[in-house]
């Protein structure tokens, strides 16, 4: 069974610049989130979405947003990139169990903003 | 005061010796409480969960919740350089199935 797909793995983008990135869930899994992982603030949630549907936005700026496809594939924009979005963007596919949701996350997308 | 406390380390231990990792948390109504481990440059993977209610002991590893102090801790025994790697502590949001709250990971250093 193949795993979460990020693409690309490495980004390298100008101050003002925007971003998309993309994320194949687990087949089967119909929920996405995303996560913003940085040396200082560690693993942040950005958003949620299931069903094409956005469930839940963690505290970020309105410069980031998503998106969901019917076939589950997930993507997140970042408009007009700060240096301070430098960070390794994680997608996370969830299954729930019983009472408890798995999460399985891709390796991520390493975004350097200069 | 944050919801996952969690001491970054690093802690750097030698090989065969027991790593001790622990997180502590506010919120009580947690279900369930989650281990990940994340290698340099990879995502996250699921280590371990386990239920407020119990322990878990999965080969070399084990995981004790204890509700009373909203502690919770992750063992490794006989550890190997191959577990060289950050541990994070992870909970469930009680609002959203898809949202974690993440401790700020543990790196462990094994060395040889």
């Amino acid at each position: 069974k193949a795993g979460v797909t990020q693409t690309p793995r490495y980004l390298i983008k100008t101050r003002g610049q925007q971003v998309t990135l993309s994320c194949s869930p687990i087949s089967g899994h119909r929920s996405v989130s995303w996560y913003q992982q940085t040396p200082g603030q560690g693993l942040q949630f950005l958003f949620e979405y299931f069903s094409e549907t956005q469930r839940n936005k963690g505290n970020f700026p309105g410069r980031f947003s998503g998106r969901q496809f019917s076939n589950s594939r997930s993507e997140m924009n970042v408009s007009t990139l700060e240096l301070g979005d430098s960070a390794l963007y994680l997608c996370a596919s969830s299954l729930v169990q019983g009472s408890r949701t798995e999460a399985f996350f891709g390796q991520g997308t390493r975004l350097t903003v200069v | 005061q944050k919801e996952v406390e969690q001491d970054p380390g690093p802690l750097s231990v030698p090989e065969g010796a027991i790593v001790s990792l622990n997180c502590t948390y506010s919120n009580s109504a947690f279900q369930y409480f989650m281990w990940y481990r994340q290698y340099s440059r990879k995502g996250p993977e699921l280590l371990m969960y386990t239920y407020s209610s119990g322990n878990k002991e999965d080969g070399r590893f084990t995981a004790q919740v204890d509700k009373s102090s909203k502690y919770i801790s992750l063992f490794i025994r006989d550890s190997q350089p191959s577990d060289s790697a950050t541990y994070l502590c992870a909970f469930p949001s009680t609002d959203s199935w898809g949202k974690l709250q993440f401790g700020a990971g543990t790196q462990v250093v094994v060395t040889p």
